[in-house]
């Protein structure tokens, strides 16, 4: 069964920090890995999907990089802003549609 | 993007009573959808595949008869809570695909229960 990890669990930085969240996966058999924010008592946002012949994905101040020989995912946050302030949660798809997730990682940006 | 709809957004119920949660793909059509349940501080847990005009599959250690499932359209599906008790009580998200394998997915705003 795959195994995603997220680390750390919680991270605290001052506004404009450049910063880097991980995802480990036990199975290096994934489809894709896709990188989710939630809000407090909200749904996820899709942030960025990265494919398995993909390396990374960019998206503004967010770029995901993806190892799929050695299991990790590492989501870059460039300047963060208090905005940004949510839990990312990393999910895997390994086969039949269905997503495995981490715990997530809770992200405070201070001003 | 595509954009999923669950309602209600909240919801608190009796203990004994059924709670019925929607989940709507609103500009595309969706064979398949997902139902998620997550405890605090916890990830997302898998609990059942809807399909469209089929039954829905469910994950191991989750009781078919508790959570009903109907995906009688192609772009609403249903999660009925029966004889809801306290430990019951999570929030429960649904998600589906715009295409398939290897496409987005996209979420519902999730559905917090209470049952007391």
């Amino acid at each position: 069964k795959q195994e995603v990890t997220q680390i750390p669990a919680a991270l605290s930085v001052p506004e404009g920090e450049n910063l880097v969240l991980n995802c480990s996966f036990t199975d290096s058999a994934i489809y894709n890995l896709q990188w989710f924010r939630q809000d407090p008592g909200k749904g996820l946002t899709s942030l960025l999907l990265i494919q398995s012949s993909q390396r990374e994905q960019t998206s503004g101040r967010l770029n995901a990089s993806l190892d799929k020989s050695s299991g990790r995912s590492t989501l870059y946050i460039a300047a963060s802003q208090p905005g940004d302030s949510a839990t990312y949660l990393c999910a895997a798809e390994h086969s039949g549609y269905a997503l495995n997730f981490g715990k997530g990682t809770s992200l405070l940006v201070t001003p | 993007g595509a954009v999923v709809s669950q309602h209600p957004s909240r919801v608190i119920c009796k203990s004994g009573t059924s709670v019925k949660i929607e989940c709507r793909s609103l500009d595309f059509q969706a064979t398949t959808m997902f139902w998620y349940r997550q405890f605090p501080k916890q990830s997302l847990m898998l609990m059942a595949t809807s399909n469209e005009g089929s039954k829905a599959t469910y994950e191991q250690g989750v009781e078919k008869d508790k959570f009903l499932i109907n995906h009688a359209s192609l772009t609403l599906s249903t999660l009925t809570v029966t004889s809801a008790h306290p430990e019951d009580s999570s929030f429960y998200i649904c998600s589906a695909r715009k295409g398939g394998l290897n496409t987005e997915a996209f979420f519902g705003q999730g559905t917090r229960l209470t049952v007391v």
